[in-house]
C-alpha cells in the first residue's frame, strides 16, 4: 500500500546526542515536510522540500537539519543545539503540481521523541 | 499574514450529538485554501476536506458538513449523529498561494457512548 512510514515511532535521547527520524514515501510526491507537534500549539513546520537536493526552512528550523539525496527519503536530524526537543515530529507529503499549497499533505504516524 | 483560531480546545459530548467545531482565519490574499485534518489516537493526521477561496458552497459528506462564510472569515466543521468513533483531534488549516500550509491549535473532541 502506498503511504508514508517514520521511524521509530518512540525514541528516547540523552541530552546532548544528535538523533535522526526516518520519513520515508512510496507515493511518488515531490514535496516532502516535517512538522513538531506540541500539545496546544498545533503543528509547526521545520523544513520542507519540494525536489531532491533542495530544501527550505520553516517556522522553527533551529536545531534541526534535514537531508533530501532521494525523492522518496526526507530523514530529519534533531542536533543538540535543538533546546526543547520533546516533541511529536510529523512527517508528510503532497505532490507538487499546482503547487504544494492547493493540495492535501499525506501523514505518517509520527515519531515521538523524549530527551531524558 | 496567515492565521487559523481554533477556540475551542476540548468539546466532550454523548454519541448521537450533533457537534460544531468552529475555525476562523485570517489571511491578506484574495486566493486561499482551507483543510480539515483529523488526528485519531494513531497518530497520523487525515484529510478530510479542501476549499479554495472562490468556492463559498458548502458541503456535506455523509455525517460530516462544512459550513464556509468568508464574510465572517470561518470555516466550521459540523458532526451530525456524533460517534465514539469521531473522538480525535481535529484540524483547521490554511495555505495562502505560495505559502505553507498553518495549522490550529486544534480541537479535542470526545464522544461518549
Amino acid at each position: 500500500d502506498g503511504g508514508i512510514t517514520q521511524s521509530p515511532k518512540y525514541l528516547f535521547r540523552k541530552e546532548g546526542q544528535n538523533v535522526t527520524l526516518s520519513c520515508e514515501q512510496n507515493l511518488n510526491h515531490d514535496a516532502m515536510y516535517w512538522y513538531r507537534q506540541d500539545p496546544g500549539q498545533g503543528l509547526r513546520l521545520i523544513y520542507y522540500s519540494q525536489i531532491v537536493n533542495d530544501f527550505q526552512k520553516g517556522d522553527i528550523a533551529e536545531g534541526y537539519s534535514v537531508s533530501r539525496e532521494k525523492k522518496e527519503s526526507f530523514p530529519l536530524t534533531v542536533t543538540s543545539a535543538q533546546k526543547n526537543p520533546t516533541a511529536f515530529y510529523l512527517c508528510a507529503s503532497s505532490p507538487v503540481a499546482g503547487g504544494p499549497w492547493t493540495g492535501e499533505l499525506f501523514f505518517g504516524e509520527g515519531s515521538r521523541l523524549t530527551v531524558l | 499574514a496567515q492565521k487559523v483560531t481554533q477556540a475551542q480546545t476540548e468539546i466532550s459530548v454523548v454519541e448521537k450529538e450533533d457537534v460544531t467545531l468552529d475555525c476562523v482565519y485570517e489571511t491578506r490574499d484574495t486566493t486561499y485554501y482551507l483543510f480539515w485534518y483529523k488526528q485519531p489516537p494513531s497518530g497520523e493526521l487525515v484529510f478530510l476536506i479542501r476549499r479554495n477561496s472562490f468556492d463559498e458552497q458548502n458541503e456535506i459528506s455523509g455525517r460530516y458538513s462544512w459550513n464556509f462564510q468568508k464574510s465572517t472569515s470561518s470555516f466550521n466543521f459540523t458532526i451530525t449523529a456524533s460517534q465514539v468513533v469521531d473522538s480525535a483531534v481535529y484540524f483547521c488549516a490554511l495555505s495562502e498561494v505560495g505559502n505553507d500550509m498553518r495549522f490550529g491549535a486544534g480541537t479535542r473532541l470526545t464522544v461518549k457512548p
